[in-house]
């Protein structure tokens, strides 16, 4: 079992409307956790780092929400863009490691 | 753009060859990740260098080797490639030698396609 995992695993959405993508994980205790967006062809960008102390954290229209007591983390986008096409991915941290785990990642489509 | 480069974008070839996929790291970034991550599949962790040196290692097989040279850069190894070998190969860099606490940056990866 995936120590990650992510929902839905796809999603279409209109334009301009706002939606959310969600994470689960079984990673305890952990350091922090990651929202990243992949493009198609293109690396991980960065959207939101939030330690485990953390409740939210904003990047523009991108709000990623944590709840440690029942391992859960979403991300909102609002308004949402074109440009909002891509997969997102959530990594968790373990606490006391330096290692990264993967989600294996929200496709998200947009369309007008 | 990260500022994290790899070359080449696209690799085709043949089972039983040997590739390299090379890494320059964002200026002033001391630590090289490499991940492989292949179709629907979430990010592997492969090795990390810092400074030069192998710092950890993850699900590398032994076919897969990876060195950082002096000037940052670094390259990934892959023979006797076999057709699961297939995948995007990113590369990524940070400052300093823990990932725990720092953004990473990603590059735009290499698609390797065994035939």
């Amino acid at each position: 079992k995936n120590q990650v995992e992510q929902s839905p695993q796809s999603l279409i959405i209109l334009e301009g409307k706002n939606c959310t993508l969600q994470c689960n994980y079984t990673v305890s205790p952990f350091s922090n956790l990651r929202w990243y967006k992949q493009d198609t062809g293109r690396g991980p960008v960065s959207l939101t780092i939030m330690t485990f102390s953390e409740n939210t954290k904003s990047n523009g229209r991108y709000t990623a929400t944590l709840d440690a007591d029942t391992k859960q983390s979403s991300l909102h986008i609002t308004a949402s863009q074109l440009s909002d096409s891509a997969s997102y991915i959530c990594v968790v941290s373990p606490y006391n490691t330096d290692k990264l785990i993967f989600g294996t990642g929200t496709r998200l489509q947009v369309f007008p | 753009d990260s500022g994290v480069t790899q070359t080449p974008k696209h690799l085709i070839t043949a089972t039983g060859q040997r590739v390299t996929l090379r890494c320059s790291p964002r200026s002033g970034d001391l630590s090289v990740y490499w991940y492989q991550q292949s179709l629907d599949q979430g990010l592997q962790f492969l090795i990390q260098y810092y400074n030069g040196e192998e710092r950890a290692k993850g699900n590398i097989l032994e076919r897969f080797s990876a060195q950082q040279f002096p000037d940052l850069h670094s390259e990934l190894n892959l023979s006797s490639l076999e057709l699961g070998d297939s995948a995007l190969y990113f590369c990524a860099s940070t400052t300093d030698d823990r990932v725990y606490n720092s953004p990473l940056h990603f590059g735009n990866g290499t698609r390797l396609t065994v035939t």
